[in-house]
């Protein structure tokens, strides 16, 4: 079946930090993939995303690339800011039933 | 531009009363969702419409839930009776068109069954 699995949380860092949280999926063919974003009492929202193999989403200093040949879309960033902490979603959207499937999600903390 | 408005914000109810959850999309949007958000099971798909007509209501957990969607701009998502479990922040979101992956979610409704 289709799903995706994440880094678990919490991630406390420091900030200025490397940041990596990672990200697998299993479908059918090759679905378009993206990363949400929920800051403290707010909805989600669309972080960046990929629509097809070795492409690279970016956006806020984040990014993922497309790896097809390990189904991962792991989300990267060079250096933390304590306004990043947030909790993260990994979600492919599955062809056909056109759906996103979410992720357990990633809660990042940064210490200042 | 105004983005979803979802209502109420927060609601406290006892248990077994109904509880009607509202939701305006982003107007010219075609597509409407449905989540349910808890520490303990994520963020879950409940139903999802497409041009006003549900899609996927797997989600749905039992019969004391159901979502309509009258028309382009409005859907309510009601729980007759609720129980303490259906505690939870309810997320609509909507998207421009069936195969895009770009949802615009709601502030949420959180709710608290007593």
């Amino acid at each position: 079946g289709n799903s995706v699995t994440q880094m678990e949380g919490p991630v406390t860092l420091s900030e200025e930090a490397f940041l990596t949280i990672n990200c697998t999926y299993t479908a059918t063919g090759y679905p378009s993939l993206f990363w949400y974003v929920q800051y403290p009492g707010e909805g989600l929202q669309l972080l960046l995303k990929a629509t097809k193999a070795d492409d690279k989403g970016s956006n806020k200093g984040f990014e993922a690339t497309y790896r097809k040949e390990t189904t991962s879309f792991h989300l990267e960033k060079g250096s933390v800011q304590v306004s990043d902490s947030a909790v993260y979603f990994c979600a492919p959207l599955i062809q056909g039933a056109q759906k996103l499937v979410f992720g357990q999600g990633t809660r990042l903390t940064i210490n200042p | 531009d105004a983005g979803v408005i979802q209502s109420p914000r927060h609601e406290v109810t006892e248990m077994g009363q109904e509880v009607t959850l509202r939701c305006k999309p982003i107007s010219g949007h075609n597509s409407l969702f449905w989540y349910r958000q808890t520490m303990m099971r994520g963020l879950e798909l409940l139903i999802y419409f497409n041009n006003n007509v549900p899609i996927d209501d797997s989600g749905m957990p039992e019969d004391r839930f159901s979502a309509k969607m009258p028309n382009a701009s409005f859907s309510t998502l009601k729980i007759q009776p609720s129980e303490p479990r259906d505690s939870a922040v309810y997320f609509c979101a909507s998207r421009l068109g069936p195969n895009t992956g770009e949802l615009f979610f709601g502030e949420g409704s959180r709710l608290t069954v007593l």
